[in-house]
């Protein structure tokens, strides 16, 4: 059970390009979230979406965009990346949108923008 | 505002030792509250959830309890190891969708 999956691990880019960051799930979640974690400041939601089709902002969603067309993905683009946007990037889900079940998450996704 | 703290942020201590690690949060109007642990440069892995009925729960030598009227919850490490040596995080969720998290206490088991 490959449990919640992100690529690329690391990357590279520089101010102004676009980049997707991958998730995928295969315990048939239907909450899953996007977070990024940087020193002193914990980890931040960004979006989130509780089923195919249905996405909301969360504390810092601006300069990302998402989407859910399956259960299982959910990307996470960067439309034109600045320098403010180094970080580490968390996917996370849950089991289904109307309980508090267990947060699970992935291995995270290390990007640098120059 | 819901905010969550978690004091001391770095902590040492000798093989062996109980511990107690804490989570303080503003807002007693909780759903559930989460402890994780992360190893460096890796992802974030659950170690216990607590539902906001219950007062703790117990996953071999770790015991969470949480009580909301104080506003936190405490972590409980039996006999640590220096494989426990980590960054402990808790989250807690007030409405079922938005999680907020603690800065964390990063641990280092002495061996």
């Amino acid at each position: 059970n490959a449990g919640v999956t992100q690529t690329p691990k690391f990357q590279v880019l520089k101010t102004g390009q676009s980049m997707t960051l991958q998730c995928a799930q295969d315990m048939n979640h239907e909450y899953m979230s996007w977070y990024r974690q940087d020193p002193g400041m914990g980890l931040r939601l960004i979006h989130y979406s509780v089923g195919a089709g249905i996405t909301d902002q969360g504390e810092v969603p601006n300069g990302y965009n998402v989407s859910r067309s399956t259960t299982e993905d959910f990307p996470l683009r960067l439309l034109s990346a600045a320098p403010s946007q180094t970080s580490v990037y968390f996917c996370a889900s849950r089991w289904d949108r109307g309980s508090t079940g267990e947060l699970f998450f992935g291995e995270g996704s290390r990007l640098t923008v120059l | 505002k819901q905010e969550v703290t978690q004091i001391p942020a770095a902590l040492s201590v000798p093989e062996g030792e109980n511990l107690v690690l804490n989570c303080s949060f503003t807002d007693s109007a909780i759903y559930n509250l989460q402890w994780f642990r992360q190893d460096p440069g890796k992802g974030l892995t659950s170690l216990l959830l607590i539902q906001s009925s219950q007062r703790e729960q117990t996953s071999g030598r770790l015991n969470a309890s949480l009580d909301k009227s104080s506003g936190r919850s405490t972590l409980y490490i039996a006999a640590s190891q220096p494989g426990d040596s980590a960054t402990y995080l808790c989250a807690l969720t007030s409405g079922t969708y938005k999680y907020i998290f603690g800065t964390g206490t990063r641990l280092k088991v002495l061996a």
